[in-house]
């Protein structure tokens, strides 16, 4: 069955640094979702991506963050200057997209997660 | 903020049945309710998600009352690796909607 990759499944990296998150969404969707959770908390929606722009973002998403899509299998987040209080799992989802004819085709699926340390 | 309540934790019995309730009393009509469920840490898995009617796959059975503001999860034959934080969401079946989860309901199968 086909999953939502993410490398790596865990990054320890020193405040101020950039870090580069991967994903492989799953072959045939088109719609790309990264969500957080901190440690105990809920899992919070960070943004999501569509034809090669980003559709939707949070408060949270502010300018030390940026998505992208460098070929047709990656989708990255970058954190610009992480901070301490970046540190979370950080989850890339997928969904195929709505095509009106089934209501099985926007379902969100995850990847494992990527737990990011700050020190 | 989550448009669902959910009870913080459940016990259940290896091998019976789990009920795991949802309120969405404000939920509109073109809204869908979502169930996915995480395993520790790992990545939200998901589970299964209706409209109107009642949904079966082969994970699970959702119950959709008929005025659609509450529903319940069944797992059929709870197994410890059933163990986890399940959540009940609501949202549009479009493409591009943000998933809003609430806390869950902890799910805790016990032998």
């Amino acid at each position: 069955e086909p999953e939502v990759t993410q490398t790596p499944s865990h990054q320890v990296t020193q405040m101020g640094q950039e870090v580069i998150l991967r994903c492989v969404p799953i072959s045939n969707h088109l719609y790309f979702y990264w969500y957080r959770q901190i440690l105990g908390q809920k899992v919070e929606f960070l943004v999501s991506f569509y034809n090669n722009e980003i559709s939707e973002k949070s408060e949270i998403f502010d300018d030390q963050f940026s998505v992208e899509r460098p070929d047709g299998s990656n989708f990255t987040l970058k954190i610009r200057s992480t901070k301490l209080e970046d540190s979370a799992m950080y989850f890339c989802a997928s969904s195929e997209g709505f095509d009106g004819l089934s209501s099985h085709t926007d379902t969100q699926y995850f990847g494992p997660g990527t737990r990011l340390t700050v020190l | 903020d989550a448009k669902t309540t959910q009870p913080p934790s459940m016990d259940c019995a290896e091998g019976r049945a789990a009920n795991l309730p949802c309120n969405h009393s404000t939920i509109s009509g073109n809204e869908y309710v979502y169930w996915y469920r995480q395993i520790h840490s790992q990545g939200p898995q998901y589970i299964i998600h209706g409209l109107k009617n009642n949904e079966t796959n082969e994970m699970a059975s959702l119950i959709i009352t008929e005025d659609r503001k509450s529903s319940t999860l069944i797992l059929p034959h709870a197994t410890l690796r059933d163990t986890a934080v399940y959540y009940c969401i609501v949202g549009q079946n479009s493409g591009n909607t943000p998933l809003v989860f609430g806390k869950g309901t902890r799910l805790s199968v016990i032998a």
